[in-house]
């Protein structure tokens, strides 16, 4: 079974604080995602990754960076906290092959920023 | 833009009823991918369809991908409490011309009472 893992199940950081969120996936996916998923807004795409040291913006990056140093790990990091980042931050792997692309999730983070 | 509309939002049933939900779309979708969502969790994958009216099914739970490939239904009959969760649709979509992200609906949040 794919297993992703993410650091922490509920963080709580304060504005303006430097947060990181890690992801690792098991099953030597090429391809990674973060997600943060809002009450009304759906899942949005924040960065995803094809490879190792590459990345790629999704559709709200602004306020975020992400790393990809090693194939099975995927950091995100919110350089600055604001409140309006509050959220449940998901991180996602799959297969780089032909076919559906089937996303598979970690658990989640529930970032709070006070 | 590529978008998948998700119906109903909101889904409030007694168990032993049977529900429909639907996702629909103007774009072709070369996949798409049923998950649910279980509160405090990430998305996990139920089922991906592929073929333009392909039928799966997954013990009460019936998948339908239209005949053109844009839009898909869930079925379930005799709903359990234990079927509770978010519902997502999500299909293959692209980003400046890389194939591998998914488009996701917003979901159907479902309620199966005792």
């Amino acid at each position: 079974d794919v297993k992703v893992t993410q650091s922490s199940r509920y963080l709580v950081k304060r504005t303006g604080e430097k947060v990181f969120l890690e992801c690792v996936q098991d099953m030597d996916h090429e391809n990674m995602f973060w997600y943060r998923q809002d009450p009304g807004l759906g899942l949005r795409l924040i960065y995803f990754s094809y490879d190792v040291k590459m990345k790629e913006k999704g559709d709200i990056p602004e306020g975020y960076s992400v790393s990809r140093e090693k194939k099975e790990r995927f950091s995100l990091i919110l350089e600055s906290a604001s409140t309006n980042q509050t959220s449940m931050y998901l991180c996602a792997s799959s297969w780089a092959g032909t076919g559906g692309y089937e996303q598979y999730f970690g658990p989640g983070t529930r970032l709070t920023v006070t | 833009t590529q978008l998948l509309e998700q119906s109903p939002q909101f889904l409030s049933i007694q168990e032993g009823e049977n529900l429909t939900v639907y996702c629909n779309s103007s774009s072709v979708f070369s996949s798409l991918q049923w998950y649910r969502q279980e509160p405090g969790e990430g998305p996990v994958l139920l089922v991906t369809v592929v073929t333009g009216g392909e039928v799966k099914k997954l013990k009460r739970l019936t998948f339908q991908f239209g005949d053109a490939r844009k839009d898909s239904s869930l079925h379930i009959t005799a709903a359990q409490p234990g079927d509770t969760g978010l519902y997502l649709c999500a299909g293959d979509g692209w980003y400046g011309g890389s194939q591998g992200n998914l488009i996701f609906g917003k979901g159907t949040k479902l309620s199966v009472k005792p």
